[in-house]
């Protein structure tokens, strides 16, 4: 039972350039949601998917597209990196959608933007 | 709006001694309330969570929160630091009708001393 997965654990990127971050759970989850970490901040959230076929935006989506792939897998586009989108990326994923829920996090995608 | 604030960018104690590592919220309606623990280079852990019930809430590690809902506090606490408790702690809280969409705290360096 591997939890949260993702993929990759580094990446740099060039101004302008396209990635895909891959996250995947093997807990058989309903919600799954993508975080962003800065220094000296605490997650935030860009996007989340509290069902199969639902995605919505969280409180920093620009810059950022997701597709939840099916139940299991739940993946972040950057169409066109930009510095300011330096940060570590942690997927995390629930059972349901309920407040009460606790959320697993994946070990995070190292991501620097040059 | 929700919001979470740790007090305290640092938090520093000797193994053996009690240590506390402050949370206040603040959260229309009940809050759901979690501590999660992140190591270097690591995703992060859940160890407790308040839902409703008992305001003590025991977790992982020998962890444990008291719920104020007078005082909007939900801080962490061990009766005996370890060494391997070092880490950074974050606070989060959800709202009833915001269901998953957390908000972090910035998170608190804990570092126990030998």
């Amino acid at each position: 039972n591997a939890g949260v997965t993702q993929t990759p654990k580094f990446q740099v990127l060039k101004t302008g350039q396209s990635m895909t971050l891959q996250c995947a759970q093997d807990m058989n989850h309903n919600s799954m949601y993508w975080y962003r970490q800065d220094p000296g901040m605490g997650l935030r959230l860009i996007y989340y998917s509290a069902s199969e076929g639902t995605t919505d935006k969280g409180e920093v989506p620009n810059g950022y597209n997701v597709s939840r792939l099916n139940k299991r897998e739940f993946s972040l586009r950057l169409e066109s990196a930009a510095p300011s989108q330096t940060s570590v990326y942690f997927c995390a994923s629930s059972e349901t959608w309920l407040a009460g829920d606790t959320q697993y996090f994946g070990p995070g995608t190292r991501l620097t933007v040059l | 709006a929700q919001s979470v604030a740790q007090p305290e960018d640092q938090v520093n104690v000797a193994e053996g001694n009690p240590l506390t590592v402050k949370c206040t919220y603040s959260v229309s309606g009940n809050p759901y309330l979690f501590w999660y623990v992140q190591y270097p280079n690591r995703g992060l852990q859940f160890l407790l969570k308040y839902i409703t019930g008992d305001n003590l809430v025991k977790g992982s590690y020998g962890f444990e929160a008291e719920f104020n809902k007078s005082q909007t506090s939900f801080h962490l606490k061990k009766p005996s630091a370890l060494v391997s408790d070092s880490a950074l702690y974050f606070c989060a809280v959800r709202a009833f009708t915001n269901a998953g969409k957390s908000t972090f705290g910035d998170g608190t360096t804990l570092t126990v001393k030998p």
